[in-house]
């Protein structure tokens, strides 16, 4: 069956460091993967999307990659803040009418 | 552009009963997809409905159903709850149903089945 997993419950870093999460999945051959954040008692917002045919999204201090043969997305925050402190989920599609699934994603806490 | 609104923001309800949850798209958007949140489970997918028409549905029993109107207002409802109905239900709203269209959430539902 399809798995979503992402790396740990947790993860501490020191302000200023580059977080890195990483998001593997198997039995799936998605078309995009999604990164969203999600703040307690807040539903998930979205941060970035990469398509399958892209190795590389940047958004101001997130970087995504994509690697299709290894099955795995790693997302990157660098400059870390505090405020960066939240759950981020990985999310990924087939395209078309196909159902979004997510990971049961990574709690990031950045420490000052 | 106002967001997805959810309606109730809490619920207290005993087994057996039902609940009917009510979500608000935003304006123009005319998909609308339900989820289950457990901190054990994650974001479960529940269903999709695009012009009042489900077009996918998950691994949930006939229990959970959902249904949306000519305005792309969705409603889910929950028979005869149980204890492990217990979660954050949360409505996500998108333009189309192209991978180019990301979720918006709302807040979430809480329920708590006693």
């Amino acid at each position: 069956s399809q798995k979503i997993e992402q790396n740990s419950e947790a993860l501490n870093i020191q302000e200023g460091k580059t977080a890195t999460l990483t998001c593997n999945y198997t039995n799936y051959s998605p078309a995009y993967l999604q990164w969203y954040r999600q703040d307690p008692g807040r539903g998930p917002v979205f941060l970035l999307l990469i398509r399958e045919n892209e190795k590389e999204k940047r958004k101001e201090r997130l970087k995504v990659t994509f690697d299709t043969t290894l099955k795995q997305s790693l997302f990157h925050i660098t400059a870390s803040q505090p405020a960066d402190s939240a759950t981020y989920l990985c999310a990924l599609g087939s395209g078309g009418y196909q159902k979004v699934t997510f990971g049961t994603g990574t709690k990031l806490q950045v420490i000052p | 552009k106002a967001g997805v609104t959810q309606t109730p923001r809490y619920l207290i309800k005993t087994r057996g009963q039902q609940v009917t949850l009510s979500c608000s798209p935003i304006s123009g958007h005319r998909s609308v997809s339900w989820y289950q949140q457990t901190p054990g489970q994650g974001l479960q997918f529940l269903f999709e409905y695009f012009s009042e028409t489900q077009r996918n549905k998950g691994n949930f029993p006939g229990r959970f159903s959902g249904r949306q109107f000519s305005n792309s207002r969705s409603e889910m409802n929950v028979s005869t709850l149980e204890l492990g109905d217990s979660a954050l239900y949360l409505c996500a709203s998108r333009q189309g149903q192209s991978y180019n269209s990301p979720l918006h959430f709302g807040n979430g539902t809480r329920l708590t089945v006693t």
